[in-house]
């Protein structure tokens, strides 16, 4: 099925463990975000990639970095996770910012 | 700083109701507007979108209204059923130049509707 894979689901994590959250897209999308939700918060951008070989900071940037390894898989990193960090992470693709696809999110906790 | 803003932050319904959620946004550079729906434990996904240049859009009983002097767009959900409870973004998009497009979200709406 097209769309947009984010894996792991689910993660539990200590304060200053790392991780890397995978997302791949089989649309041929261009563009691709990262977003975190958090209760009353929204969807905060937290890094996007225009395109093949360029990221750029979102809002919430801070504790995250991210690759976008080629067309397809765009990935983002916690080095040192922080409860702050406990949300859920979507990943979405688009064609020039029309009708982004998400993933099905991935929830973690820092504890 | 919010560009979009979204109102009410929740919304209950009796079936067969209305459902209207409202967002105004400030940058008159945002060219497109969609909406989103939301079920728990889901991403979000495309539920209608229209452009500035159109005032009123419709798919079935989902009607997006957008008024471009008052910078505000709003959708309106007939017939409301138990089954659209969900949450609901409204979004706007920006062309950044090169190839840089985002969307800006508004901080969604909880709709509930009764039975």
């Amino acid at each position: 099925n097209a769309g947009v894979t984010q894996t792991p689901k689910f993660q539990v994590l200590k304060t200053g463990q790392s991780m890397t959250l995978q997302c791949a897209q089989d649309m041929n999308h261009n563009s691709m975000y990262w977003y975190r939700q958090d209760p009353g918060m929204g969807l905060r951008l937290i890094y996007y990639s225009a395109s093949e070989g360029t990221t750029d900071k979102g809002e919430v940037p801070n504790g995250y970095n991210v690759s976008r390894l080629n067309k397809r898989e765009f990935s983002l990193r916690l080095e040192s996770a922080a409860p702050s960090q406990t949300s859920v992470y979507f990943c979405a693709s688009s064609l020039r910012g029309y009708g982004y696809t998400f993933g099905s999110g991935t929830r973690l906790t820092v504890v | 700083q919010q560009q979009v803003k979204q109102s009410p932050q929740s919304l209950i319904v009796q079936k067969g109701g209305i459902s209207i959620i409202n967002c105004a946004y400030e940058n008159t550079a945002f060219d497109y507007f969609p909406w989103y729906q939301q079920f728990p434990g889901k991403g979000p996904a495309l539920l209608i979108a229209i452009r500035p240049d159109v005032s009123e859009k419709k798919e079935g009983r989902f009607t997006i209204s957008f008024n471009k002097s008052a910078k505000q767009f709003s959708l309106h959900i007939m017939d409301s059923q138990p089954g659209d409870s969900a949450t609901y973004f409204c979004a706007a998009r920006r062309d950044g130049g090169g190839s840089n497009y985002k969307l800006t979200f508004g901080k969604g709406t909880l709709l509930t509707v009764n039975p």
